[in-house]
């Protein structure tokens, strides 16, 4: 597609519940990322995809979160049993992986209640 | 570990005139990158400007431009001729080679008045 799209845009859950945000990065795209903004605060990585390479999972802040790419394109983020502090945007973003700077979608707010 | 700092949560600048946002960095790296993304309320990121550190040519982007001062480790952008369209959060990233993720700062709340 022409940019990286993001799905729902808003989410609103219960504590407890399970989510999953979806990534669809640009065609050709070898990266992926997910970065987390939590409200005043910067971007918080979350993991790492490029190409077939094992991701980098450093990020991720606990075993409740866990992401997939299927097929080295789309990527489900995966909130389980939700947290009121995971109330917070989630970005996605891809890139060629060549340091030219990544392009983000336009993010799921995630609102745990 | 590399670290971004940007000291202003906040600034303000009158339409038309010219802002610096201040960003420094922490790496005992020697080639690495450095960018400035916006973001306005829509959410959606964009890159404003891209510097390589090996480049000691300040990079430029129209009203954009970057004053990188590499033994300082500073990463300074310049906006010029302000509109009201700048309005937006601005985050300073660094990203030490292909095969990890950009490092950002806390961000910079630019408001733009007329």
């Amino acid at each position: 597609g022409a940019g990286v799209s993001q799905s729902p845009s808003n989410k609103v859950t219960e504590k407890g519940k399970d989510v999953e945000l979806r990534c669809d990065p640009i065609s050709g795209h070898t990266a992926l990322y997910w970065y987390r903004q939590s409200l005043g605060q910067g971007l918080e990585f979350l993991i790492y995809f490029q190409g077939n390479s094992a991701p980098d999972k450093s990020g991720l802040p606990s075993d409740r979160f866990s992401a997939e790419r299927t097929g080295g394109s789309v990527s489900t983020l995966t909130i389980q049993r939700t947290q009121q502090e995971d109330s917070a945007v989630y970005l996605c973003a891809s890139s060629l992986g060549d340091n030219d700077g990544y392009t983000f979608g336009s993010g799921t707010r995630l609102t745990v209640v | 570990a590399q670290t971004v700092t940007q000291s202003q949560p906040e600034m303000s600048v009158q339409e038309a005139e010219t802002v610096t946002l201040s960003c420094t960095y922490d790496t005992s790296e020697n080639n690495y990158y450095l960018f400035w993304y916006k973001q306005p309320p829509s959410r959606q990121m964009i890159l404003v400007i891209r510097q390589e550190a090996y480049k000691q040519q300040n990079a430029t982007e129209n009203r954009f431009s970057v004053n990188f001062q590499k033994a300082a480790k500073s990463f300074s952008l310049k906006i010029s001729d302000s509109q009201l369209g700048d309005t937006a959060m601005y985050f300073c990233a660094f990203d030490i080679n292909s095969g990890y993720a950009l490092n950002f700062g806390k961000g910079t709340s630019l408001l733009v008045t007329p």
